[in-house]
């Protein structure tokens, strides 16, 4: 276990509404990274939070938003909901001392888009 | 050019044997380098990390990083049977952004 928590473990949602995954970072971390996880696929970037700030953002388009708060814990919010947002959604936390060298992931909310 | 490339296998050892993985990475100004190893059904879990050329050993596993052609390797010493699962090479660039390749299935045979 990595002191990683995720909800929920699973969803579904019909095209076009909005979904909130939560993530909790493992204790004394301030980092957190989010990704999306097609079946047989490796975990895509989505964006990564540092101290409330986004710091980083792979080729996602702005449906995918986040937030990050003072306990360091986030959320990341799709809007518009499309099947192939069907995936596994996983976060990493981290810790600035060890900057960016080692992501812990939590077990991920797997998301079905109907 | 995908940012990372592996064979997605499936690779298939014998128990005691060396499994030998592979991985290359398309951005010359990646910095570090990650194995993770993902069971099925469950999350990626760390194994290791490389950020200078040469080898990096930790107990069974070694990490080889050759930034001139773009190459890291993992090797996997006296392989048993709990490590078969999908091993998921990850290079992080600069912008803090991290790119996996689609992983490597590995089975050990008994």
């Amino acid at each position: 276990e990595t002191g990683v928590t995720q909800s929920p473990t699973h969803l579904i949602k019909t095209r076009g509404q909005q979904v909130t995954l939560r993530c909790s970072s493992q204790s004394g971390h301030n980092t957190v990274s989010w990704y999306q996880q097609a079946l047989g696929q490796g975990p895509q970037f989505i964006f990564q939070y540092y101290r409330e700030e986004e710091n980083g953002r792979g080729n996602f388009p702005p449906r995918f938003s986040g937030l990050q708060f003072p306990n360091y814990s986030s959320e990341l919010n799709v809007n518009a909901l499309e099947l192939d947002d069907s995936a596994l959604y996983l976060c990493a936390s981290s810790s600035a001392r060890d900057f960016q060298e080692t992501q812990y992931f939590g077990p991920g909310t797997r998301l079905l888009v109907l | 050019q995908k940012e990372v490339e592996q064979n997605s296998g499936p690779l298939s050892v014998p128990e005691g044997a060396i499994a030998s993985l592979n991985c290359t990475y398309s951005d010359r100004g990646s910095q570090s380098f990650f194995w993770y190893r993902q069971y099925s059904g469950k999350s990626p879990e760390l194994i290791m990390f490389i950020y200078s050329n040469g080898d990096k050993e930790d107990g069974r596993f070694t990490a080889q990083l050759n930034k001139a052609s773009q190459y890291v390797s993992l090797l996997i010493r006296d392989s048993q049977p709990s490590d078969s699962a999908t091993y998921l090479c990850a290079v992080k660039k600069s912008g803090n952004q991290f790119y996996f390749g689609t992983g490597t299935s590995l089975t050990v045979i008994p």
